[in-house]
């Protein structure tokens, strides 16, 4: 069955430093997202990616962030400076038209250490 | 903007059915998912529901009102393996993004 995959699955970092998250989403599908969940809170959305530019955006996506779809299977989230604040589960998800529901795929989350 | 209750604990017997609850207010409605979360992994997806009823999925079902912005997740013959935060998520009219609820943890006890 096809299935989002994730990398790096765990990631510490210093304060400050950039960090690149890699998502390669299920092939046919259209739409991307990166999703993040703080340890023992609820989901929440970051960004959607559709036709090669963002479709949507979060208040908390601010300027440290940026995502790249830099070849035809790959979908990037990148952090310039992280902050303490930033460590968290970053899930990627991919939607496509599967009996209509477009549901999201998640992958298995890249956890991200900031310290 | 989007608003979703959950509650946040809930627990009950293996064999037993439980109903899970969901209230939402959205801008503008397309749709109402459920997705199961085990600790530490990834969301997967459960149910669907666009048009007001039940959808039955095995062991699984999912209830839809519109008009009352309610939905709730039904679980049959429970077992051990149920145990899980369950999320409800909706998705609003013109976006293809899904807003998340804070999930509900069921613990399934023998």
């Amino acid at each position: 069955e096809p299935e989002v995959t994730q990398t790096p699955s765990h990631q510490v970092t210093q304060m400050g430093q950039e960090v690149i998250l890699r998502c390669v989403p299920i092939s046919n599908h259209l739409y991307f997202y990166w999703y993040r969940q703080i340890l023992g809170q609820k989901v929440e959305f970051l960004v959607s990616f559709y036709n090669n530019e963002i479709s949507e955006k979060s208040e908390i996506f601010d300027d440290q962030f940026s995502v790249e779809r830099p070849d035809g299977s790959n979908f990037t989230l990148k952090i310039r400076s992280t902050k303490l604040e930033d460590s968290a589960m970053y899930f990627c998800a991919s939607s496509g038209e599967t009996g209509g529901a477009w549901e999201l795929f998640f992958g298995e989350g890249s956890r991200l250490t900031v310290l | 903007g989007q608003n979703i209750d959950q509650p946040t604990e809930m627990t009950a017997t293996e064999g037993a059915i439980v109903q899970i609850n969901c209230t939402y207010q959205t801008s503008g409605f397309n749709g109402l998912f459920w997705y199961q979360q085990h600790a530490g992994e990834a969301p997967t997806f459960l149910s669907y529901n666009v048009l007001d009823g039940l959808e039955e999925k095995g062991r699984f079902s999912s209830f839809l009102s519109r008009s009352k912005g309610y939905s709730y997740l039904l679980l049959k013959e429970l077992q051990m393996k149920d145990s899980a935060s369950y999320l409800c998520a909706v998705r609003a009219y013109n976006t293809d993004k899904l807003i998340f609820g804070t999930g509900t943890r069921l613990q399934v006890f023998p």
